[in-house]
């Protein structure tokens, strides 16, 4: 079954303190994989897409990375603005959408 | 704010009892998709529509259906509505039908009680 497993469930950091947080996947057949970001009681925002393993995307703070089996959504020099819930989604080639549970992220000033 | 509107922002009802959700796109988006968010499960893709026609359905139940009109708006019909159908649903937008670039809408709470 095609599935998504993001980890940490939580994180915090201080302003200025970079990491990286982790999608795992298993899909049939890749078609996207994409990153959103989600304030509280708000529909999730995108940030990126990724279609094959090698590809990289950056935007500001934010880069996102891919493998065969899981990407990673690095933040350089995070600030207290970027606190959100990263949730991390794939598309199969049967155009179906799978989501992980997220990474909750606080960054402290 | 992502161009996507969703009514009614809030819905309390009971159970057995049938709601309707509504979504409009962004203008000129052709895709409509359909989520269910709950605490316990995150999101859940439902159902995916492209210029009236479905193109893919996920983990939707029979009690659910959907359908999108020739404006492109579509609607979420949810029946015999359990307690464990509380959640927030979201509908998202996106031009084309491959779904690259989806665009959310700030979703309904549904409350079964």
């Amino acid at each position: 079954e095609d599935q998504v497993t993001q980890s940490p469930e939580a994180l915090r950091l201080q302003e200025g303190e970079s990491s990286s947080l982790n999608c795992s996947y298993t899909v049939s057949g890749l078609r996207g994989l994409f990153w959103y970001r989600q304030d509280p009681g708000k529909g999730p925002e995108f940030l990126f897409t990724l279609y094959s393993a090698g590809e990289e995307k950056e935007k500001e703070r934010l880069k996102a990375t891919l493998t065969k089996k899981e990407s990673f959504l690095h933040i350089t020099a995070p600030k207290p603005e970027d606190s959100a819930t990263y949730l991390c989604a794939v598309q199969n080639t049967g155009n179906q959408f799978y989501f992980g549970t997220g990474t909750s992220l606080t960054v402290i000033p | 704010d992502s161009g996507v509107t969703q009514t009614p922002k809030h819905l309390i009802t009971a159970t057995g009892q049938r709601v309707t959700l509504r979504c409009s796109p962004r203008s000129g988006d052709l895709s409509v998709y359909w989520y269910q968010q709950s605490l316990d499960q995150g999101l859940q893709f439902l159902i995916q529509y492209y210029n009236g026609e479905e193109r893919a359905k996920g983990n939707i139940l029979e009690r659910f259906s959907a359908q999108q009109f020739p404006d492109l708006h579509s609607e979420l019909n949810l029946s015999s509505l359990e307690l464990g159908d509380s959640a927030l649903y979201f509908c998202a937008s996106s031009v084309v039908a491959g779904g690259n670039t989806q665009y959310f809408g700030p979703g309904t709470r549904l409350t079964v009680l």
